[in-house]
C-alpha cells in the first residue's frame, strides 16, 4: 500500500540557518505530492504541491522538487525565520483520493 | 480566501454519548473528507463524501461513525457512542472538482475530548 515516512523530529535550528525535511514515499504508479504545515494550535495548512515527476513545488521560500528515481519529496528552505516554527507533514494522494500522511517533524526555530 | 470552518472549536462530552461534528466546506467544492489526529500521532483518514454518498472509507470508519450532508451547506461527522480513544482532533476538508491533483483545504479542526 501507499505509504509516507519522514525524518524524525524535533528538528532544532537557529534562525536564518538552512532547512531540510526528508520525505520519501511508497506508492504505486505517480501519486500526487504534498508539504503541509501546521502552526501551534491551528489547522493543517497547504504549503507546496507537485503533481508529476521533477515538478518543483515552492512557496514562502519552502521548495521541494518530486524525485520519482528517488521516490523522495524533501522540503527544503535556504533561510529559516523564528515564525517557521511548526510541524511539517508529507503526503500523497492518487487522484484525490484519501491523503496519506507521514508522521510529521516537529521544526523550532530559534532566534 | 475562502476558507473550511468548523464548528465547535472544542467538544468535551462523556464516554457513551453521542457528538455530532460540524463542517462547512468551501462553497464551490465537491469532495469533502473527514481525518483524525490522535495526539502526538499521524493524521489519519476516515472517510470521503462526494455526490452525496461516501467515496471511500477506512477500517477506523467503523458502525460508530456517520456522515451526512443535511443541506447545500454543512458537512457533519457523527459518532454515535463515544469512547475514550475517540478523543483526537478532528479535521474535514474539502476539495474542488477540477482535476484529482487539486489539494485538500483544511478546517482548523475540533478537538474532541471523551470523558
Amino acid at each position: 500500500g501507499n505509504s509516507v515516512t519522514q525524518m524524525e523530529g524535533p528538528v532544532t535550528l537557529s534562525e536564518e540557518a538552512f532547512l531540510t525535511i526528508n520525505c520519501t514515499y511508497t506508492a504505486t504508479g505517480y501519486p500526487s505530492l504534498f508539504w503541509y504545515v501546521q502552526y501551534p494550535g491551528e489547522g493543517l495548512q497547504l504549503l507546496l504541491k507537485a503533481t508529476k515527476a521533477d515538478d518543483k513545488g515552492s512557496n514562502k521560500g519552502f521548495e521541494a522538487t518530486y524525485r520519482k528515481e528517488t521516490t523522495s519529496f524533501h522540503l527544503e528552505k535556504g533561510s529559516v525565520q523564528v515564525s517557521d516554527s511548526a510541524v511539517y507533514f508529507c503526503a500523497l494522494t492518487h487522484s484525490g483520493y484519501a491523503l496519506n500522511f507521514g508522521k510529521g517533524t516537529s521544526l523550532l526555530v530559534t532566534p | 480566501e475562502p476558507e473550511v470552518t468548523q464548528t465547535p472549536s472544542h467538544q468535551v462530552t462523556q464516554m457513551g454519548q453521542e457528538v455530532i461534528l460540524r463542517c462547512v466546506p468551501i462553497s464551490n467544492h465537491l469532495y469533502f473528507y473527514w481525518y483524525r489526529q490522535i495526539l502526538g500521532q499521524k493524521v489519519e483518514f476516515l472517510v470521503s463524501f462526494y455526490n452525496n454518498e461516501i467515496s471511500e472509507k477506512s477500517e477506523i470508519f467503523d458502525d460508530q461513525f456517520s456522515v451526512e450532508r443535511p443541506d447545500g451547506s454543512n458537512f457533519t461527522l457523527k459518532i454515535r457512542s463515544t469512547k475514550l480513544e475517540d478523543s483526537a482532533m478532528y479535521f474535514c476538508a474539502s476539495r474542488g472538482g477540477q482535476g484529482g491533483n487539486q489539494p485538500q483545504h483544511f478546517g482548523d479542526g475540533t478537538r474532541l475530548s471523551i470523558l
